[in-house]
């Protein structure tokens, strides 16, 4: 099984509609993140969480929003999707000791029309 | 702030050529460096990591070292393989600033033909 788990794989959806894309990790690790690709541009932080009580806007919050539900778990919330949010998106974790490798999840591809 | 710049791509190597993909780096304390790659449909996996300056970084056939005097860490593979077709990121993290975040190269793609 993967240590970091993301659902769905996939998704399509219209203009307006809430989505929540999900994030689980077996590593055990406190540090969760949530970013967006886009060709050409790389990744970029949308938010991060070094545990259950603290979360942190990254370089492109506007339009989502993040829950932590447990040291295991962190989803992403887009309240009113537009088609520029349509992306790549990967969670990834990372043990809370400094400057250590993150781990990534393989991705939700949604797209918005 | 930190920042990360590799060389844009697509890079078109024939199976068994050398490999290098160049990346630099802003920073203003004491980076970790690391090249991600990632394959189609999937993650970004770590590939190497160096942690202090002059650390070389193996693995695969990869190698990066940390060049702090250039702010530099190239990758390198002697000797591609059509299974090493995918695209590369280049990354720091800086714990000085007490944030402990990431950042990211733009991507590299690597197309090996046979």
């Amino acid at each position: 099984d993967a240590d970091v788990t993301q659902t769905p794989r996939n998704r399509i959806t219209k203009t307006g509609k809430r989505i929540m894309l999900e994030c689980s990790q077996t590593k055990g690790h406190d540090r969760m993140y949530w970013y967006r690709q886009d060709p050409g541009l790389g990744l970029r932080l949308i938010y991060y969480s070094f545990d259950v009580k603290d979360i942190n806007k990254g370089e492109i919050s506007d339009g989502y929003s993040v829950s932590r539900q447990a040291q295991a778990k962190f989803s992403l919330s887009l309240e009113s999707a537009i088609p520029n949010q349509t992306a790549l998106y990967f969670c990834a974790t990372s043990d809370f000791r400094g400057n250590q490798p993150q781990h990534f999840g393989d991705g939700t591809r949604l797209s918005i029309l | 702030g930190n920042s990360v710049t590799q060389m844009e791509g697509p890079v078109t190597l024939s199976e068994e050529a050398f490999l290098t993909i160049n990346c630099t780096y802003t920073a203003t304390g004491y980076p970790s460096l690391f090249w991600y790659v990632q394959y189609p449909g999937e993650g970004l996996q770590l590939l190497l990591k160096a942690t202090k300056a002059d650390d070389k970084g193996s693995n695969k056939g990869f190698e990066a070292t940390y060049r702090k005097e250039t702010t530099s860490f190239h990758l390198e593979k002697g000797s591609v393989q059509v299974s090493d077709s995918a695209v590369y990121f280049c990354a720091l993290s800086d714990s000085t600033s007490g944030t402990y975040k990431y950042i990211f190269g733009t991507g590299t793609r690597l197309k090996v033909l046979a």
